[in-house]
């Protein structure tokens, strides 16, 4: 089956500790997206990347670091910089030049102790 | 910019009685327009989507939304929820125009379902 998976669904650091989340698709899309989603405030862009070797700062980059080396994988590293990372991070990928249809990840629930 | 103003965070309902979750958004161009849905700790699941023609949108789980462009509006309604409807809902927007392909999101709308 197609679609996106992220791992792990749950996940503890220390603070200080830098950590990187994991985000594969096999929907053989171009563009993938990260969000950060906080209770209330819905979805904020962190990074996206719209084709390989290449990305974009979202909104909310400060703190978060991306890479995008092959078109399957995107993932997203929270450094120690990231002032509040405490959140559920969202992945999704998209078809460029189609209707901006976004698909989703089951999402990761980061908790910084 | 483009914005998207969901106006209630929260709509209480009973069981098989109708819902409307409002949605407002701003733009000036051509837009996409969006509902998704989130079931607790999943991601996003696409309910149904705009993009030209009929106004009225026909979604899964029995869902519909209306377009209305003089209003810059695009409100989802269901007749009948069922207990299983309990989400949150979001309504997103997207710029038609050619090379932008990102989505803004509105903050939600938690729907509670009462029996």
């Amino acid at each position: 089956d197609g679609g996106i998976t992220q791992s792990p669904k749950y996940l503890f650091r220390k603070e200080g500790q830098n950590v990187t989340l994991s985000c594969e698709q096999n929907l053989n899309h171009d563009a993938m997206y990260w969000y950060r989603q906080d209770p209330g405030q819905g979805l904020r862009l962190i990074y996206y990347s719209q084709i390989v070797n290449d990305f974009q700062k979202g909104d909310i980059a400060e703190g978060y670091s991306v890479s995008r080396e092959k078109k399957e994988s995107f993932p997203l590293t929270v450094t120690s910089a990231q002032k509040n990372p405490t959140a559920f991070y969202l992945c999704a990928s998209s078809i460029p030049g189609g209707n901006n249809e976004q698909f989703f990840g089951p999402g990761t629930r980061l908790t910084v102790l | 910019a483009q914005s998207v103003t969901q106006l209630d965070s929260q709509v209480p309902v009973f069981e098989e009685a109708p819902v409307e979750l409002r949605c407002n958004y701003s733009s000036s161009v051509s837009v996409y327009l969006f509902w998704y849905v989130q079931y607790p700790n999943q991601g996003l699941q696409l309910l149904l989507k705009y993009l030209s023609g009929s106004t009225l949108v026909k979604g899964i789980n029995g869902f519909e939304a209306e377009f209305n462009k003089s209003q810059t509006s695009f409100h989802l309604r269901k007749p009948s929820v069922h207990i299983s409807d309990t989400a949150e809902y979001f309504c997103a927007v997207s710029d038609v125009a050619v090379g932008d392909d990102k989505i803004i999101f509105g903050k939600g709308t938690r729907l509670h379902i009462l029996p």
